[in-house]
């Protein structure tokens, strides 16, 4: 059973396109996070939702917009893209913070390739 | 403005020895470090952790040391396996859902 699951795995579109990538979570935790790894590997946060509220939202351009229907779900439509948003897109999922030591479980990683 | 440092891109060790993984970091606020290991196409993985109040966590092989004068954390693994053989990155939180991710270090072990 897949922990944390994303949709779709690879992603290739043209610039100006609005895409979708979907993240589920079945461990029932109550945060979840998106995360940008870019060409320099570096793993940054985007967004953070407890509970289905929104608790980090770093600076990211507005065209990203994530979605949390549900405390299990939470995905990031892009809109617009841009050549810079081309880089793998992680989902993560944890406890909130008064109940654990934080650990992250992370999905597998989408790959977003903007042409 | 990078806030948690992996000096060292890769590092290869001989099967059997000691991998020495080290991380830096510049914000004394940092009151919790993990340590996540990924393999190529997947997503990073817990392997362990340290609180702030502690200087050390072992866990098996793996082994966290924290130095707060130096704001500095070391992964040991040992002995070191073809198995562990992966991108090793350090993270660090000063609150209870914001991490801050090294850049990562790749580790190759040799058979």
């Amino acid at each position: 059973d897949t922990a944390v699951s994303q949709t779709p795995k690879y992603l290739v579109t043209q610039m100006g396109n609005d895409k979708s990538i979907k993240c589920e979570q079945n461990l029932g935790h109550d945060t979840m996070y998106w995360y940008k790894q870019d060409s320099k590997k570096f793993l940054k946060i985007m967004f953070s939702y407890n509970n289905k509220e929104l608790i980090i939202n770093e600076t990211v351009p507005n065209r990203f917009s994530p979605k949390s229907p549900d405390k299990a779900h939470l995905n990031l439509h892009i809109n617009s893209l841009e050549l810079g948003d081309s880089a793998v897109y992680f989902c993560a999922s944890s406890l909130p913070g008064a109940y654990s030591y934080n650990e992250q479980f992370f999905g597998p990683g989408t790959r977003l390739t903007v042409l | 403005d990078q806030q948690v440092k992996q000096n060292s891109p890769s590092l290869s060790v001989q099967e059997g020895r000691i991998s020495i993984l080290n991380c830096d970091y510049t914000n004394s606020m940092f009151d919790y470090f993990l340590w996540y290991k990924k393999y190529p196409a997947e997503g990073p993985t817990f392997l362990i952790s340290i609180s702030s109040i502690k200087d050390k966590n072992e866990d098996g092989r793996f082994t966290v040391f924290l130095n707060k004068s130096a704001k500095h954390l070391s992964l040991h693994i040992v002995p070191s396996q073809p198995g562990d053989s992966a991108v090793y990155f350090c993270a660090a939180s000063e609150g209870t859902y914001k991490y801050i991710f090294g850049t990562g270090t790749r580790l190759k072990v040799l058979a």
